[in-house]
């Protein structure tokens, strides 16, 4: 079975500051990972994701994810906030069966405010 | 930017009626997702598909559920005889083989109301 897990249902941060999202993931063989950004009343709009290779992985929007086998994680960053990053974040794990469809995991969420 | 397409964006049903939610998938895309997210929490999986076939389901998507893909074009979702409980945010996504495991195109979603 695969989960993911985000310890925080709230972050906090300044305009301008770093900002990191927590995630941790638990899977049976090697990890597919996803972040997700949902904006109010919209759908999920992908950001990155990490399948293997370097374990910092750039996306969408400036947003970048460590990649920690040791630590089982995958946080989201961005050195610097904006405004606009305010939204719900989702973490997700992925698996694969030979060519079939997959599936993915989604934790719960992480609300991102960015105060001005 | 090619999208995600789903109708309607928003439907109110009585509890017990059957609902179709239809999507319409990217064109080049040949896997296809479900997924719901009741009152803006966890977003949960149902189903996937590919060639025609269920590649997965979850233990939400039982015998009420069933997906289809009726032509070229749509991929629908049918709730036989809806429940108070199946109110919720319904997605549909899709994807290239190469993004089968995650990191799908989603669409906007349907909105269900079960009264």
């Amino acid at each position: 079975a695969q989960s993911v897990a985000q310890p925080e249902d709230q972050v906090n941060v300044a305009e301008g500051n770093p900002l990191t999202v927590k995630c941790t993931y638990s899977v049976s063989g090697n990890p597919y990972l996803f972040w997700y950004v949902q904006y109010p009343n919209r759908g999920l709009q992908f950001l990155l994701k990490y399948i293997t290779g370097d374990n910092l992985v750039k996306g969408s929007y400036g947003f970048e994810a460590e990649f920690n086998k040791s630590q089982t994680s995958f946080h989201l960053k961005k050195p610097s906030a904006l405004v606009s990053d305010s939204a719900l974040y989702f973490c997700a794990v992925g698996t694969i069966r030979g060519t079939n469809a997959g599936k993915s995991t989604f934790g719960d969420g992480t609300t991102l405010t960015v105060k001005p | 930017e090619p999208e995600v397409t789903q109708t309607p964006s928003h439907q109110v049903t009585q509890m017990g009626q059957e609902v179709i939610l239809r999507c319409v998938p990217i064109s080049n895309h040949l896997y296809f997702y479900w997924y719901r997210q009741i009152l803006g929490q966890k977003v949960e999986f149902l189903v996937s598909f590919y060639n025609n076939e269920i590649s997965e389901k979850s233990e939400i998507f039982d015998d009420q559920f069933s997906v289809e893909r009726p032509d070229g074009s749509n991929f629908t979702l049918k709730i036989r005889s809806t429940k108070l409980e199946d109110s919720a945010m319904y997605f549909c996504a899709s994807s290239t083989y190469r993004d089968r495991e995650g990191g799908y195109t989603f669409g906007s979603g349907t909105r269900l109301t079960v009264v």
